[in-house]
């Protein structure tokens, strides 16, 4: 069974600085990873997807980074602003019994930007 | 593009009673998920149709949950009898195909008193 863990729990940082936030998964037979952002009282949002076959996805100010055999991923965020507070969910796309694919989500990481 | 639209957004009531949430995904989309999300954990899928059939719903507790998806458009998740532990936010979602990104609407609360 597929387990995500993402680490830190929480995560406060002043405004300006450049952070990392990490996901790892037990079991590397994925079909792609995406990490959404969730704000208080609202659905998910999608910030990048990375196919098995990649290595890396950039967006703005976002990178992030897959390395499907050692089990993990990485969310950078460059030079954070008090707008990007919010939790950071990971989650890895996959087979199912069932003939279909089915996400696994980690527990996320809650940011906090100080201004 | 409009984007998933769920409703009601809050919902309160008590245990033994029913609940029914409703769900209009994106214009287009095959694809149609539900998922719990408990306080400080992840979503966790419950049933996934495509089209109008289910995929997968071996994450869903049949003897009280139920979902529907008429004419592969809409979609309800229905709990009966509901329980304390069923307190949780229902988010749905959709995408164009079971491969392709997923597009989530703002969620139910619900609170099981």
């Amino acid at each position: 069974k597929q387990e995500v863990t993402q680490i830190p729990a929480a995560l406060s940082v002043p405004e300006g600085e450049n952070l990392v936030l990490n996901c790892s998964f037990t079991d590397s037979a994925i079909y792609n990873l995406q990490w959404f952002r969730q704000d208080p009282g609202k659905g998910l949002t999608s910030l990048l997807l990375i196919q098995s076959s990649q290595r890396e996805q950039t967006s703005g100010r976002l990178n992030a980074s897959l390395d499907k055999s050692s089990g993990r991923s990485t969310l950078y965020i460059a030079a954070s602003q008090p707008g990007d507070s919010a939790t950071y969910l990971c989650a890895v796309r996959q087979a199912s019994g069932a003939g279909s694919y089915q996400l696994t989500f980690g527990k996320g990481t809650k940011l906090s930007v100080i201004p | 593009e409009a984007g998933v639209a769920q409703s009601p957004r809050y919902k309160i009531i008590e245990k033994r009673q029913s609940v029914a949430f409703w769900c209009n995904p994106i214009s287009g989309h095959a694809t149609l998920y539900w998922y719990q999300q408990i306080l400080g954990q992840g979503p966790k899928l419950l049933i996934q149709f495509q089209n109008n059939g289910v995929v997968d719903d071996s994450q869903l507790p049949k003897d009280r949950f139920s979902a529907e998806r008429l004419k592969g458009v809409d979609s309800t998740l229905k709990i009966q009898p509901a329980k304390l532990e069923d307190s949780a936010v229902y988010l749905c979602a959709s995408s164009l195909d079971l491969l392709n990104q997923q597009f989530f609407g703002p969620g139910t609360r619900l609170t099981v008193l």
